[in-house]
């Protein structure tokens, strides 16, 4: 079985500090890492995935085989980072894309 | 359309009733999945299509929910007998292939169900 987990449900920072959203993962075989964000009144949407070891909007993660882990980091949070933040693991062995998704972050990012 | 079109917005039905969600995916997508979101959860699987067959069903909760795509387009989430666990928001998606096998699915604004 997979599945995914969000420490946090909430998170605040200020504008300008850095920020971690920590996710992390249980799959017994090799697993992709996704990162989905909704922000106020938007749909969920992609925000990036470790395969392209691509920085969006400022975010980057990077997949941590051994701690199991894909922590979402930004160095310097800005105000439009505020959404909901889902991690999501697909399985590379089956086809389709099926995503199991944590329970989110909510993250707030003040002025 | 612009994106994944999902009708009602807001479902409010008595228990025991039938309902019916209708998700309209991107134009040319052929991959659609359904999804649920409770309270506080983040989205669950439920059903994913390519073309008009189910090819992955094995999220549906129970006999109670069904899903179909007769012609390879829209799809019509169906749940018989509702109960109050089955509130929550049902979420559309759609992707080609290729963004399917990126991971990258286009969601749609979700059908928000209350059961009473």
């Amino acid at each position: 079985a997979q599945r995914v987990t969000q420490p946090e449900k909430l998170l605040s920072v200020f504008k300008g500090a850095p920020v971690e959203l920590k996710c992390n993962y249980s799959y017994s075989g090799s697993p992709e890492l996704f990162w989905y964000v909704q922000y106020s009144r938007q749909r969920l949407q992609l925000l990036l995935r470790h395969i392209s070891r691509e920085s969006i909007k400022g975010f980057t993660a990077d997949l941590n085989k051994g701690e199991t882990s894909f922590h979402l980091k930004k160095p310097f949070a800005q105000e439009e980072d505020s959404a909901m933040y889902y991690c999501a693991l697909k399985s590379r062995e089956t086809s389709g894309s099926r995503l199991t998704f944590g329970e989110g972050t909510q993250l707030t990012v003040n002025p | 359309g612009a994106g994944v079109s999902q009708t009602p917005s807001n479902k409010v039905t008595e228990k025991g009733k039938y309902v019916e969600l209708r998700c309209d995916p991107i134009s040319g997508h052929t991959a659609l999945y359904w999804y649920r979101q409770s309270l506080g959860q983040g989205p669950e699987f439920l059903i994913y299509f390519q073309g008009t067959g189910a090819a992955d069903d094995s999220g549906l909760p129970n006999d109670r929910f069904f899903a179909v795509r007769p012609e390879g387009s829209v799809s019509t989430l169906k749940i018989q007998r509702t109960e109050r666990g089955d509130s929550a928001v049902y979420l559309c998606a759609s992707s080609l292939i290729r963004q399917r096998e990126k991971g990258e699915l286009f969601f749609g604004e979700g059908s928000r169900l209350t059961v009473l």
